[in-house]
């Protein structure tokens, strides 16, 4: 299986503040690469799908980067409402498995 | 609206049986393949199975091949995990998912606790 490796678990900043987060996978995983938010009691939402791309109706300030085996995650201009949990998650093989996690707090 | 709303969770004891339903609305159904995916503390997030469309392909997680069953009715908007030979480490909230190549919505998870 291939393995999503997130760290740190915990990154703390302030509001407006820039934030990175990173993801490195086992194995190339060339663009296959989601990531995800989560709020607490809240179901995960799709932020950015083929590593690169925006869902639908996330802010610009939201955007990611990477291929083969390292991704990144930035939120420019932290906004109170992104302070959550972030995942990433590969589909190119089964099972599809996901990162566990940066919390931004 | 995109809507998927999970049902059938609860309480059971280890070797029990449970089958959660989703039921999706706001969106047609049926060519979209559909996924459940599980949250724990420990593990974080597993995917554990999909179905193809037409019902006719499907993929398992390996620590649950054998023990659960993936379905669906389309005639419904329905998918369906069928959880047999329950045990602790199935404890987690279970997620029905629309697979558009990512997880592109998710319900609101239905929590199965597995305990004597």
């Amino acid at each position: 299986d291939i393995v999503l490796t997130q760290s740190p678990a915990i990154l703390s900043f302030s509001p407006g503040e820039r934030a990175t987060l990173s993801c490195r996978a086992s194995q190339s995983v060339s663009t296959y690469l989601a990531w995800y938010q989560q709020r607490p009691g809240q179901a995960p939402r799709l932020l950015i799908y083929g590593a690169s791309n925006r869902a639908t109706g996330i802010p610009a300030r939201f955007s990611g980067f990477g291929s083969g085996t390292d991704f990144g995650l930035t939120i420019n201009g932290l906004e109170p409402e992104d302070f959550a949990t972030y995942y990433c998650q590969q589909r190119i093989t089964w099972p599809r498995t996901f990162g566990q996690g940066t919390k931004v707090e | 609206e995109v809507q998927l709303v999970e049902s059938g969770g609860g309480l059971v004891q280890p070797g029990e049986s449970l089958r959660l339903s989703c039921v999706a609305s706001g969106f047609n159904f049926s060519p979209y393949w559909m996924s459940w995916i599980r949250q724990t503390p420990g593990k974080g997030l597993e995917w554990l199975a999909n179905i193809a469309p037409d019902g006719d392909d499907n993929y398992y997680l390996d620590s649950v091949q054998g023990r659960f069953t993936v379905s669906r009715d389309n005639a419904r908007n329905s998918v369906y995990l069928q959880m047999n030979s329950l045990r602790a480490e199935d404890t987690a909230v279970y997620y029905c998912a629309r697979e558009n190549w990512y997880v592109d919505s998710w319900g609101q998870g239905t929590l199965v606790t597995v305990s004597s």
